[in-house]
């Protein structure tokens, strides 16, 4: 069974600090997704990492990826209120095209 | 360019009711998802289309499910009967085609079985 499992769940932080999300999965897979979700919106793509060693940055955030220890990380530095959303990460399903298996997300509050 | 568009936004019904989700895709993708999102979880596949064709639709609960894309373009999820459990929210996604692994998500349907 393809597991995505995501660490922490729920993570509050202060503004400023650093922070790093966790996600393992139990399929080889060479592509690994992070998707941000807001309260009663729907998912916008972060970030698709593409090979072993993949590191992608977009302003505060940033994503690498293990496919041999099948790890995946989205660094948070100096972390705003504007981060506070709910992070996805995300695999293809084997033989099922690029359709996706999402862990279940990190809820993320940034507090002042 | 217009994203994907999914109506109705919120659907209130009671159990036992049909319902219907209505999808259409960015203009010119091939390939459309249906998802359910439970509340707390990451969404889930449902289905899978190419053009008018059901691809993978191994997670779909056929007793009280079905989909259908019948010219390769809009697509319409039902449930009939609807459960207490079917509450969630059904996210539409499309890609270009099956070799594209970018996917752009619609902004969902609610759905709350009473």
């Amino acid at each position: 069974e393809l597991k995505v499992e995501q660490n922490p769940l729920f993570l509050s932080m202060q503004e400023g600090k650093n922070y790093t999300i966790y996600c393992n999965y139990s399929t080889t897979s060479d592509r690994l997704y992070w998707y941000r979700q807001d309260p009663g919106k729907s998912l916008e793509s972060l970030f698709v990492l593409l090979s072993n060693g993949a590191v992608k940055q977009e302003g505060r955030l940033m994503a690498s990826l293990d496919t041999k220890a099948r790890l995946n990380t989205l660094h948070i530095t100096a972390a705003v209120h504007d981060l506070s959303a709910t992070y996805f990460c995300a695999v293809d399903i084997p033989n099922s095209g690029y359709a996706l298996n999402f862990g279940k997300g990190t809820s993320l509050l940034v507090t002042p | 360019e217009a994203g994907v568009v999914q109506s109705p936004r919120y659907k209130i019904i009671e159990k036992k009711q049909p319902v219907a989700f209505w999808c259409n895709p960015i203009s010119g993708h091939n390939t459309l998802y249906w998802y359910l999102q439970n509340l707390g979880q990451g969404p889930e596949l449902l289905i899978r289309y190419e053009n008018e064709e059901a691809v993978d639709d191994s997670q779909l609960p056929k007793d009280r499910f079905s989909a259908e894309r019948l010219k390769g373009v809009d697509s319409t999820l039902k449930i009939q009967p609807a459960e207490l459990g079917d509450s969630a929210v059904y996210l539409c996604a499309s890609s270009p085609d099956r070799d594209s692994y970018e996917q752009y998500f619609g902004p969902g349907t609610r759905l709350t079985v009473t």
